[in-house]
């Protein structure tokens, strides 16, 4: 069974810009999460998709966005970059929510110069 | 505001001694713990999980506890060897999933 795939894997963009990241989970997960990893800060919740129904969001701006596809493959946008927007960009897929393990995608390093 | 924590940034141990993790959390209503195994360029890999109601859950040469008392989880490595070597990241479950900020583990040959 393929694992979550994510796309693209690194980029680089200027402050200002918008940016598109993109997650495709295991098949037949239904449940996708996002986090941002800095170093220090450890993995910060982003937002939670389930049946393209966003269930739950982290402490984040509204320049934070996603969605969710009905092949459950998911999108998350940054609008109007920020260098400290700079980060390794994870997903992760599950059967279900609560309790269930996660399975992490090899993440999108961003860079914002 | 951090509700899972871990105190320690980094850790060396010898290759065939013990490793443990610490990790401390706030949250009482979390009902699930797991520990995550991460190495460079790559996402972290799940590892072992214990529910609430339970105290320890043993998988090979990984032993995780949990004291709810103390708010506190352990993971414990019996051998260390030296592919154990990554950054270890507890996460706790409640109305989503909580991460510390990791623990980088090195396993001296």
């Amino acid at each position: 069974k393929a694992g979550v795939t994510q796309t693209p894997r690194y980029l680089i963009k200027t402050r200002g810009q918008q940016v598109t990241l993109s997650c495709s989970p295991i098949s037949g997960h239904r449940s996708v999460s996002w986090y941002q990893q800095t170093p220090g800060q450890g993995l910060q919740f982003l937002f939670e998709y389930f049946s393209e129904t966003q269930r739950n969001k982290g402490n984040f701006p509204g320049r934070f966005s996603g969605r969710q596809f009905s092949n459950s493959r998911s999108e998350m946008n940054v609008s109007t970059l920020e260098l400290g927007d700079s980060a390794l960009y994870l997903c992760a897929s599950s059967l279900r929510r609560e309790g269930n393990e996660q399975f992490f995608g090899p993440g999108t390093r961003l860079t914002v110069l | 505001d951090q509700q899972v924590k871990q105190n320690s940034p980094s850790l060396s141990v010898q290759e065939g001694r013990i490793s443990i993790l610490n990790c401390d959390y706030t949250n009482s209503m979390f009902d699930y713990f797991l520990w995550y195994k991460k190495y460079p360029a790559e996402g972290p890999t799940f590892l072992i999980s214990i529910s609430s109601i339970k105290d320890k859950n043993e998988d090979g040469r990984f032993t995780v506890f949990l004291n709810k008392s103390a708010k506190h989880l352990s993971l414990h490595i019996v051998p260390s060897q030296p592919g154990d070597s990554a950054v270890y990241f507890c996460a706790a479950s409640g109305n989503q999933f909580y991460f510390g900020t990791g623990t980088s583990l090195t396993v001296i040959p």
